[in-house]
């Protein structure tokens, strides 16, 4: 069966340094992925896409790889603030069929 | 105003009764989603709709029914709620036709079955 791991389910990190988060997938063949950020007893928001075709996505201080070879996708932080402390989701995405989500990564960003 | 919206925001019900929560967009999206999420579970899918006329069960449909009254609204109900039901619910829309696939989702809505 479709199986997502998100790495770690939490992750603390000094203010200023780059955090990485990690999705593996298996059984799987998505045409895109996708990341969200939640904050707590909030809706997901939509972050960023990654197709499969395409090795690397950049938004501001946001970038996304995906290694289709080996099954996943790293989510980096660069310079990263107290106030990107969040849940963030992967969510993997066959193009038709409805999104499969991870179970998040707990990102404390310490000052 | 929100362009996704569920109401209500917070419920709380008795075991047995029935109950429906409510899902408005006005992003003009064709597909909705209805999802639970509960601590350690991560987001499930409960039912989705690409269309008006289109309802698809989900991974954990058991319990629950829906209906897309409109191309805006969609709604689910627990037609006898039961504690396990208890969870923060939230809708989502997206848009097949522009090929763009994000999900945007709503506030959520806190349901407490006791």
């Amino acid at each position: 069966s479709q199986k997502i791991e998100q790495n770690s389910e939490a992750l603390n990190i000094q203010e200023g340094k780059t955090a990485t988060l990690t999705c593996n997938y298996t059984n799987y063949s998505p045409a895109y992925l996708q990341w969200y950020r939640q904050d707590p007893g909030r809706g997901p928001v939509f972050l960023l896409l990654i197709r499969e075709n395409e090795k690397e996505k950049r938004k501001e201080r946001l970038k996304v790889t995906f290694d289709t070879t080996l099954k996943q996708s790293l989510f980096h932080i660069t310079a990263s603030q107290p106030a990107d402390s969040a849940t963030y989701l992967c969510a993997l995405d066959s193009g038709n069929t409805p999104l499969v989500f991870g179970k998040g990564t707990r990102l404390s960003v310490i000052a | 105003d929100a362009d996704v919206t569920q109401t209500p925001r917070n419920r709380i019900t008795k075991t047995g009764k029935r109950i429906m929560l409510e899902c408005s967009q006005t992003k003009g999206h064709d597909r909705m989603y209805w999802y639970r999420q509960d601590p350690g579970l991560g987001l499930r899918l409960i039912y989705y709709s690409f269309d008006v006329k289109d309802i698809n069960k989900g991974e954990i449909s058991d319990g629950y029914s829906v209906s897309r009254q409109a191309q805006a609204k969609f709604s689910l109900s627990l037609e006898s709620a039961i504690p396990n039901q208890t969870a923060l619910y939230f809708c989502a829309t997206s848009d097949f036709g522009t090929g763009s696939y994000e999900q945007y989702f709503g506030p959520g809505t806190r349901l407490t079955v006791t």
